[in-house]
């Protein structure tokens, strides 16, 4: 069990350019959660994957954020036209539904985005 | 929605013990998490409460009380490599978690 693992882990692009961030999760974890964290915050809830199923993409920012979950494995988040109030850190997190597990989430390393 | 409070910043000894309170409002509780997040890194998981009480795990321990909407982490014997911020995170029914914007404990030689 590798962790949940987030690429790239840094990067810098230019405003109105589109970036796409992939996120593989903990092997066999069902769900997956999309969140952003700007400096001395808590990290925001975006969106979430219960298999290859979105269930709850209201917060996600605006109409430029989208996520994809295609097979029910990896996930990527792009974000089009980036804008500098965009740049942030983007956290990934799995859980595995169950009683076992309390569906405790556990958070990658992150992508951290800085658009110029 | 939620609405979480939490004390910004604290200062302990080494060898210390801190407690660190968290507040939360919410619209649907089905737990509370607390999480550990050194700067630059991911938040990694430290206790989970859904029923009241204390929960001890090592030098941890999480209270919650579900009337009041209250809970707490306890560090004991603090040690160095404790300097972090520590977030408090609420899970709804959706399983959606809503955090505090964490405090950030330091720890003295």
């Amino acid at each position: 069990d590798t962790g949940v693992s987030q690429d790239p882990r840094h990067k810098i692009t230019k405003r109105g350019q589109n970036v796409t961030f992939r996120c593989d999760p903990i092997s066999e974890h069902n769900r997956l959660y999309w969140y952003r964290q700007t400096l001395g915050q808590g990290p925001e809830f975006l969106t979430y994957f219960q298999n290859e199923a979105q269930l709850e993409k209201s917060r996600l920012l605006s109409d430029r954020f989208s996520a994809e979950r295609p097979k029910g494995s990896f996930s990527t988040l792009e974000i089009q036209r980036t804008e500098q109030g965009d740049s942030a850190m983007y956290l990934c997190a799995s859980s595995l539904s169950g009683l076992a597990d309390t569906d405790t989430q556990y958070f990658g390393p992150g992508t951290r985005l800085t658009v110029l | 929605g939620q609405n979480i409070d939490q004390p910004t910043e604290m200062t302990a000894t080494e060898g210390a013990i801190v407690q660190i309170n968290c507040t939360y409002q919410t619209s649907g509780f089905n737990g509370l998490f607390w999480y550990q997040q050194h700067a630059g890194e991911a938040p990694t998981f430290l206790s989970y409460n859904v029923l009241d009480g204390l929960e001890e795990k090592g030098r941890f321990s999480s209270f919650l009380s579900r009337s009041k909407g209250y809970s707490y982490l306890l560090l004991k014997e603090l040690q160095m490599k404790d300097s972090a911020s520590y977030l408090c995170a609420v899970r709804d029914r959706d399983y959606k978690l809503s955090f505090g914007a964490g405090t950030t404990v330091t720890v003295r030689a």
